[in-house]
């Protein structure tokens, strides 16, 4: 079985801080997908990232990047300066590619809020 | 533009009182599923399809029933609501196998609420 865990519930920090989100992951498939949403007040899902098993190098995408490890399944996603429209639930997710496991596991959410 | 779209995006409603969400995706996608979003609980799957004609369950299927009798289409029905199917539900699309197999589409929610 898939299993996505985000351990940090809530987050709040100051403008311009930096912080990072946690995610580690179990799965048996030799080859999988690990995402990062974030889900802002609106409600919708907006992809940030997809990484897949083969590709450990880190990502940087302006002030967002992303650190995979596979050794210890972790998946760790950190915003440098962060800003008031950072705020919102950020989900981890895992899609495998053994038959049945095509699905998204997602993880339980960390609802990040920035304070002005 | 490649979408996936959801109907209604908003429904109240009452215990018992049979509902259908549709969605409906114009990608060319085997595979659709369905999921529901509670506080505390992330997205659970309830339903997928692999291609027409061919479901199955999720992790949370009781209470909900779908049908793929075309590709683009991948409606929920619930045909006795209760109030614990009060949830945020996305539906979901994506390739089957190949280089792209990974890509995920969402529809952009369908917030229902059962008295």
């Amino acid at each position: 079985a898939q299993k996505v865990t985000q351990a940090q519930t809530e987050i709040s920090v100051v403008e311009k801080e930096d912080v990072t989100l946690d995610c580690v992951y179990e799965t048996r498939d030799t080859t999988y997908y690990l995402f990062w949403y974030k889900q802002p007040p609106s409600g919708e899902l907006v992809f940030l990232i997809r990484r897949n098993s083969f590709d450990e190098q880190n990502e940087i995408s302006g002030r967002y990047s992303w650190n995979f490890q596979k050794s210890t399944s972790s998946f760790n996603f950190t915003i440098t300066a962060s800003q008031v429209v950072d705020s919102a639930v950020y989900f981890c997710a895992l899609r495998g590619t053994n038959f049945g496991n095509e699905k998204l596991t997602f993880g339980t959410g960390t609802r990040l809020t920035i304070i002005p | 533009e490649a979408q996936v779209t959801q109907n209604p995006r908003y429904l109240i409603t009452v215990t018992g009182k049979k509902l259908t969400v549709t969605c409906s995706q114009n990608m060319n996608h085997e595979y659709m599923s369905w999921y529901r979003q509670d506080p505390g609980l992330g997205l659970r799957q309830i339903y997928y399809s692999m291609n027409v004609e061919v479901t199955d369950k999720g992790d949370v299927p009781e209470g909900y029933k779908v049908s793929r009798k075309e590709k683009r289409n991948f409606p929920l029905i619930l045909e006795s609501p209760s109030p614990n199917q009060t949830s945020l539900y996305f539906c979901a699309s994506s390739p089957r196998g190949g280089f792209n197999s990974y890509e995920q589409y969402f529809g952009p929610g369908t917030r229902l609420t059962v008295t």
